[in-house]
């Protein structure tokens, strides 16, 4: 157990609806990443928030947004939904805010399903 | 065009045998780490490189990271069926705005 938590475990939806995942980090951890899992793209990071702040932006699309409450957990928004976008999403946190200097710590993910 | 390319993308062995996964890149790192992911389960960190040519040796795991900071290496030793898993290398260039980018990855089976 990593101390991360997710929620939903898994999300089955239609196409053009929108999602919201949940994201808790490890206590004590201020930042935030979300990044998304798919068989021909891989891990792809998608964001990352630190302390409430966003710090880097990566493959995110603009139908996705996300962002970190005062109490530090996060949520990332899916909207207009299209096949493509179903994958597993996870969410890491980490004490610091540069992610090659401090461990990421992984959720077990969300399995996202767009039918 | 990913930004860490790894190689072999698939590979099975028989246990005991010796393997070397590669992720290379032509963009220059701060520092590289190297992951393992089981299956249903998120990416689980086994070691960072910060220094070209660093030798990093975890039980029968080895890492190095290239002179020039543009490459690493694991080498793992008589492979057992627990390490089966996906590896990932990743880590944020120098001049990738902070972002962070995981390698594509290779899925390694070990067959007892």
């Amino acid at each position: 157990d990593s101390g991360v938590t997710q929620t939903p475990k898994h999300l089955i939806t239609a196409t053009g609806q929108r999602v919201t995942l949940r994201c808790s980090p490890r206590s004590g951890d201020l930042s935030v990443y979300w990044y998304q899992q798919s068989l021909d793209q891989g891990l792809q990071f998608l964001i990352q928030y630190y302390n409430g702040e966003e710090r880097a932006k990566g493959n995110i699309l603009e139908r996705f947004s996300a962002q970190q409450f005062p109490d530090l957990h996060s949520e990332l928004n899916l909207s207009s939904l299209e096949l493509g976008d179903s994958a597993l999403y996870f969410c890491a946190s980490s004490v610091g805010g540069a992610p090659s200097s401090y461990e990421q710590y992984f959720g077990p993910g969300t399995r996202l399903t767009v039918t | 065009t990913q930004l860490l390319e790894q190689s072999p993308q698939f590979l099975s062995i028989q246990e005991g045998e010796n393997l070397t996964v590669y992720c290379n890149s032509s963009s220059v790192f701060s520092s590289l780490q190297w992951y393992r992911q089981e299956p249903g389960e998120g990416p689980v960190l086994l070691v960072t490189v910060v220094t070209g040519g660093e030798v990093k040796k975890l039980k029968r795991l080895t890492f190095q990271f290239g002179d020039a900071r543009k490459d690493s290496s694991l080498h793992i030793t008589a492979a057992q069926p627990g390490d089966t898993g996906l590896y990932l290398c990743a880590g944020d260039g120098l001049n990738t705005g902070n972002q962070f980018y995981f390698g594509t990855g290779t899925s390694l089976t070990v067959i007892p």
